[in-house]
């Protein structure tokens, strides 16, 4: 059972548009949700994350918005731009957990 | 060097082969973890060490066999693997309790 869900599996965006990319989970013990970053041939980097008491983070182009009645959150990039041409996962775990569970990512393709 | 590096970054070995992937950390973290990246599937958590101590083993087959000497470095042993044991190995680290995981580049794993 895939714990995180997450929409589309790839994206393409014209420079200077919005991408959105969508996650949901399950289990309401999770309260803390980070979005990773990965390049070809790179580990996955820490983007942004939001824990429940916030509806919104934002830090620079990049946005979380977190709905915890509707379990499910997404991050928003401003202004899109080619060098965010990567895969972006969501994922989901317990403060202080080991466990963390992932998303299946997206390809966000950004065209000039 | 800092953050977190693996090696070697590329393997290919038979099905009879033993072989192993390192991981040193260099941000002064407690906690390690290996990690599988198959295409189209979500990051699946294989090991995770706290302090050097083995606290999470996701139902892995023991031809995957982890080894913490100490909180720098990880290693994961591999022997008699299948074909589907093909994917990138991604280790990470932490520090005890903090949820913020930082990845290293991955070592591409391909058995023949």
């Amino acid at each position: 059972q895939q714990q995180v869900k997450q929409s589309p599996q790839s994206l393409i965006v014209q420079k200077g548009g919005i991408s959105i990319i969508n996650c949901a989970y399950e289990n309401t013990a999770f309260d803390y949700f980070p979005w990773y970053q990965q390049f070809p041939g790179k580990g996955p980097a820490l983007l942004i994350a939001i824990r429940p008491d916030v509806s919104e983070k934002k830090e620079g182009r990049f946005t979380i918005s977190f709905n915890k009645s509707a379990k499910q959150f997404s991050l928003h990039i401003m202004d899109s731009q080619p060098g965010d041409s990567a895969t972006y996962f969501c994922a989901a775990s317990s403060w202080g957990g080991n466990q963390f569970y992932f998303g299946t990512g997206t390809s966000l393709t950004v065209i000039p | 060097e800092t953050g977190v590096t693996q090696t070697p970054r590329h393997l290919v070995m038979g099905m009879t082969n033993k072989k192993s992937l390192k991981c040193e950390q260099h941000l002064g973290h407690n906690a390690m973890y290996w990690y599988k990246q198959s295409a189209k599937k979500p990051l699946e958590l294989m090991f995770v060490y706290s302090l050097e101590e083995r606290v999470e083993n996701n139902s892995v087959p023991s031809r995957f066999s982890p080894e913490c000497p100490n909180s720098s470095h990880l290693f994961l042993h591999l022997h008699t693997l299948q074909p589907e044991d093909s994917a990138l190995y991604l280790c990470a680290s932490s520090r005890t309790g903090s949820d913020e995981q930082y990845f290293g580049p991955g070592t591409r794993l391909t058995v023949t």
